[in-house]
């Protein structure tokens, strides 16, 4: 069975440092990966995805992430964080035949300003 | 478009009472979902439909009922409700086509409360 792992439940940054957020998954297949984004009292919004070919996918509000096959991670980073970027982040994975995604338990960004 | 809409925002019950979630998309999606969200826990999928007529199992369904008999709409109902069942709880559409490549599509969350 798939899965996806989020190894830290909280990140603390300082305004204006880089961010990275990892996640790694394990699936067998070719991995369809996400990268979601909840701020607070809201639902999920897509960052990013990555289906398949250049390894660095952009997303939106200034967010990229790197597929590295090799380490089975799909890492999400910003260079310069700022404080409307405090928010619960998700990393999702799907495959070929599944609609259903499989998410990590959230990483919560905190931004001290 | 309005997107995916859920009803009520805010819901508090008694424990034994019973209660329909409301869920609704106007993109056409086939596919909807259900998921609670607990702290520490992430999402975890309820019930989920691939169309209309069509629904199966997720990962935690025990307590929770669905039927699909539109595109648009997915009800999520506790038939009993259990303060276990306190959480928030999302409902999720996406296109089916091209299998897995397609973001699902978030409503703002009802949170419900069994006291």
């Amino acid at each position: 069975a798939q899965s996806v792992t989020q190894p830290d439940i909280h990140i603390t940054v300082s305004e204006g440092a880089s961010l990275e957020l990892r996640c790694n998954y394990s699936y067998g297949a070719t991995p369809y990966l996400f990268w979601y984004v909840q701020s607070p009292g809201q639902g999920l919004q897509l960052l990013l995805k990555y289906f398949s070919g250049d390894t660095l996918v952009q997303g939106i509000k200034g967010f990229e992430a790197e597929f590295k096959r090799s380490q089975s991670s799909f890492n999400l980073r910003k260079p310069s964080v700022h404080w409307s970027d405090a928010a619960e982040y998700f990393c999702a994975v799907t495959s070929g035949g599944s609609y259903i995604p499989t998410f990590g338990r959230g990483t919560s960004l905190i931004v001290h300003p | 478009n309005a997107g995916v809409t859920q009803t009520p925002k805010f819901q508090v019950l008694k424990t034994g009472q019973s209660m329909t979630l409301q869920c609704a998309q106007d993109m056409n999606h086939e596919y909807m979902s259900w998921y609670r969200q607990d702290p520490g826990m992430g999402l975890r999928l309820i019930h989920y439909s691939v169309g209309a007529g069509i629904t199966d199992q997720g990962e935690v369904p025990n307590g929770y009922n669905v039927s699909r008999s539109t595109t648009e709409d997915f009800p999520l109902r506790l038939l009993s409700a259990a303060p276990s069942q306190t959480s928030v709880y999302f409902c999720a559409s996406s296109y089916s086509g091209t299998s897995g490549r397609n973001e699902q599509f978030f409503g703002p969350g009802t949170r419900l409360t069994v006291l």
